[in-house]
């Protein structure tokens, strides 16, 4: 298995509040992805990291932001945490374009 | 923008047949990436096969195969001798930037 941790696994917060969720890998991949599941939508890319402090936006980017200050950790940031930021949010990593994406464990999501 | 669609959000297999997952996909590119993805309840999203667009011949993993028709944008995913454990969600995926996942197919699979 890719080394892909994330952090937390599970978190619940309350609307207005920020988040920063983490991933971790080890394998020292190039790219590195934020998702969202939700049901009915499979998973969609909120953004991408294509190299240390090079970012760009995915397909539902607005309401969050994202950092990679060192190859191995890549975050994403809620700045203020919205009902509709309710959802299981997965880490991946790939060696290139092309190549397939490795997934993290998944951190579930909950703003009340 | 590439979209992908898989028509059936729920099959249902017996163990040991073979069932046959549909996805199709939308796009213009002619060089891009197609996956299958699955799921199972523990959430981890594990890679089951992939398939480059240049290649003609269908990729193959042990009972995992896929039907690619490029002139169809068609990418289906059979599963032979069905096991218990091949009960997931299954998500097709296209790659040529961004990565796009369709909806997903939940598989179940009677003993």
């Amino acid at each position: 298995d890719a080394g892909i941790t994330q952090s937390p696994r599970h978190k619940v917060t309350e609307t207005g509040t920020p988040v920063t969720l983490r991933c971790h890998q080890t394998e020292n991949h190039r790219y590195m992805y934020w998702y969202r599941q939700d049901p009915g939508h499979g998973l969609r890319l909120i953004h991408y990291s294509y190299g240390v402090k090079d970012t760009d936006k995915g397909e539902v980017s607005d309401g969050y932001s994202v950092s990679r200050s060192k190859t191995e950790d890549f975050l994403l940031t809620l700045e203020s945490a919205t009902s509709s930021q309710t959802s299981v949010y997965f880490c991946a990593i790939s060696e290139g374009l092309g190549y397939e994406q490795y997934f993290g464990p998944g951190t579930r999501l909950t703003v009340t | 923008a590439q979209t992908v669609t898989q028509s059936q959000p729920e099959m249902s297999v017996q163990e040991a047949e073979t069932v046959t997952l549909s996805c199709t996909y939308d796009t213009s590119e002619s060089d891009y990436y197609l996956f299958w993805y699955k799921q199972p309840p523990s959430r981890q999203m594990i890679l089951v096969i992939r398939q480059e667009a240049y290649k003609q011949q269908n990729a193959t993993e042990n009972r995992f195969s896929v039907n690619f028709q490029k002139a169809a944008k068609s990418f289906s995913l059979k599963i032979s001798d069905s096991q218990l454990g091949d009960a997931a969600m299954y998500f097709c995926a296209y790659r040529s930037g961004d990565m796009r996942f369709g909806a997903g197919t939940r598989l179940t699979v009677k003993p």
